[in-house]
Formats: C-alpha cells, structure tokens, sequence
C-alpha cells in the first residue's frame, strides 16, 4: 500500500529566506505526487503535482517541488519565503499499480511557519 | 456548480444521534474521496469511490460509519450512534478520473458531538 511520510511537524523560517518542507513516499509503482496547502478555517487548495517527465515541478504561489526517485522525495521548495505563505502543507501520493488505483493517501501535515 | 460542495457546514448532534453528511462533487468527477480531520491534525483516509463503487473502505474506524453515492454524483456519509471522539471536521474531495489529476476538496462539514 502507498504511503507518505511528512517527518517535520513543523519548518520555521524567515521572510525573504528559502524554505523546504520535505516528503518522502513509498509506493510500488510509479508515484503521482501532489502539494496541498491548508490555510486557517479554509479547505485544501491544489499547489503542485508530478507525474511524469522534468523533476523539477512548479506551482501555484512560487512554490516548487524536486521529485527524486532514488531518494523516493518529492520536497516542496520556495526561494524566498512570505509570511502569508504560513499555512499547513500536505504531500499526498497516488499508485498507479495499486488495485484501488484511484486512492489518494496523505501524509500527516507540515506547519510553515514564517516569521517578519 | 463550480466546486465540490459539502453540507452542513457545521453540525451540532447529541451523543448516541445519527448524522447524514453530504458532498455534492464537481459534474463529471468519477472519484470521490472522504477524509477526517481532527483539530490541528492530519488527513485521515476514510473511503473513496470510483464510480459508484469503493475499491478501499479500510479507512471507515467502525462499523458506525457508511457511505454511498449513487449517479456517479452525491455521496453521503452516514455515522450512526454518534460519540464524541467523532467530532471532526469531514472533507470531501473530487478528481476527474485520470490517476494523474488532482483532487479538489470542499470546506467540510465541521461535527460537533456533544
């Protein structure tokens, strides 16, 4: 079965500093992989995906993500980083070889918290 | 309409009650998924349909809680003798189909058991 694996609970960082919140995945197939963002009293918003092709992804609000697979990664990156970007963030993972191949399993958040 | 659509946004039911919880997903999504979030939490998988059908309801915590969807449409989550480890804000998703789309997820509806 697939899995996701968010290690941080939590990623500090300053305004205008690089940030990092990393995800790791375990599938049997190839992943589908997804960037969520969860910002206070509001549902998930879609950020970012890979599926196939460059490794590198980028999405909505600046954010990136660098899929490597022999590091089984998928860690969502922004150059420089803004307050309102403080929000929880999820990684989720999908297995096209999985019977259920339509099952979308996330990991268990990461709050980014950016400081002025 | 435009997104996927959940409710009530918020419900209040005493301890031992049923609760029918609604997702009205995006006009022609075949997949449909239900997650729990606890406060301050992750997403806890509870079941999701293809079509009609769930492949995997191992998410579902006891035999208390169902869930169907019928036309390819609504899907409704039903947890029955409510007890207040249940309180949780439930969030609906749909995908188009493809394994490489992305879900996009309603507010919620916010359960209060008390």
């Amino acid at each position: 079965a697939q899995s996701v694996a968010q290690p941080e609970d939590q990623v500090n960082v300053a305004e205008g500093n690089p940030l990092t919140v990393k995800c790791t995945y375990s599938v049997s197939g190839n992943p589908y992989l997804f960037w969520y963002v969860q910002y206070p009293n509001r549902g998930l918003q879609f950020l970012l995906k890979y599926i196939t092709g460059d490794n590198l992804v980028k999405g909505s609000y600046g954010f990136e993500a660098e899929f490597n697979k022999s590091q089984t990664s998928f860690h969502l990156k922004k150059p420089s980083a803004l307050v309102s970007d403080s929000a929880l963030y999820f990684c989720a993972v999908r297995d096209p070889l999985n019977t259920g191949f339509q099952k979308l399993v996330f990991g268990t958040g990461t709050r980014l918290l950016v400081s002025p | 309409g435009a997104g996927v659509s959940q409710s009530p946004s918020n419900k209040v039911t005493e301890k031992g009650k049923d609760v029918e919880l609604r997702c009205d997903p995006i006009s022609g999504h075949t997949a449909l998924y239900w997650y729990r979030q606890r406060l301050g939490q992750g997403l806890e998988f509870l079941i999701y349909f293809q079509g009609n059908s769930a492949p995997d309801k191992s998410g579902l915590p006891s035999d208390r809680f169902s869930a169907e969807r019928t036309g390819e449409s609504v899907s409704t989550l039903t947890i029955q003798r409510t007890q207040q480890e249940d309180s949780a804000v439930y969030l609906c998703a749909s995908s188009l189909g493809p394994v490489g789309t992305e879900a996009f997820f309603g507010q919620g509806t916010r359960l209060t058991v008390v």
